[in-house]
């Protein structure tokens, strides 16, 4: 079945305990990214990345990292939470980036961190 | 600056049809995604228009206007499992979609 799996679903920390969310998806997709969602704001672009190797800066990086040494894989770190990282979390991929191919996104279950 | 709005929230009957507007002011644009939300749950890809026009998949039409900004997602024969939310966002090239903050749609009996 196609799918991106996302783990943990929830997750409660203390600040400053590093964390990793993990991200597989097994469609060979191209691009993949990471979303928070907050009420009232709807889903906000953390980083995302083009292919294997090649990452960048979303809409609201600050205080995440991000790696892609596979294609399948795409683990969003924090290195030192804070609660205003509180947030319901989506990993997304698409087949491809470029204009005029399919780009529809196809998200994991999310993630919900609480960081207290 | 970019800038996607939508109404907050919509309520319908069972068996309607129910409109869901959505302006947008981008830096670039691509094409323009729907997509549908269960409370609690992922987001599912329900249309993308690039070219002017309405496009029909079974009871849910997409409607694009590029010089005017401004999309809609119709949704016929209303039914309860149609309660959700329903994002609106912009691929605006350069490897970025950008979302409204989405529409909640009560369908009541």
């Amino acid at each position: 079945e196609a799918q991106v799996t996302q783990n943990p679903r929830y997750l409660i920390t203390v600040t400053g305990k590093k964390l990793t969310v993990t991200c597989s998806q097994n469609m060979n997709h191209e691009y993949m990214s990471w979303y928070r969602q907050d009420p009232g704001l709807g889903l906000r672009q953390i980083y995302y990345s083009m292919n294997v190797e090649v990452t960048d800066k979303g809409d609201v990086p600050e205080g995440y990292k991000v790696s892609r040494k596979e294609k399948r894989n795409f683990p969003l770190i924090l290195e030192s939470p804070s609660p205003n990282q509180t947030s319901l979390y989506f990993c997304a991929s698409s087949l491809s980036w470029r204009t005029g191919t399919n780009t529809e996104a196809f998200f994991g279950q999310g993630t919900r961190l609480t960081v207290v | 600056g970019q800038n996607i709005d939508q109404p907050t929230e919509m309520t319908a009957t069972e068996g309607a049809i129910v409109q869901i507007n959505c302006t947008y002011q981008t830096s670039g644009f691509n094409g323009l995604f729907w997509y549908q939300q269960h409370a609690g749950e992922a987001p599912t890809f329900l249309s993308y228009n690039v070219l002017d026009g309405l496009e029909e998949k079974g009871r849910f039409s997409s409607f694009l206007s590029r010089s005017k900004g401004y999309s809609y997602l119709l949704l016929k024969e209303l039914q309860m499992k149609d309660s959700a939310s329903y994002l609106c966002a912009v691929d605006t090239g350069g490897f970025k979609t950008i979302f409204g903050a989405g529409t909640r749609l009560f369908v009541k009996a």
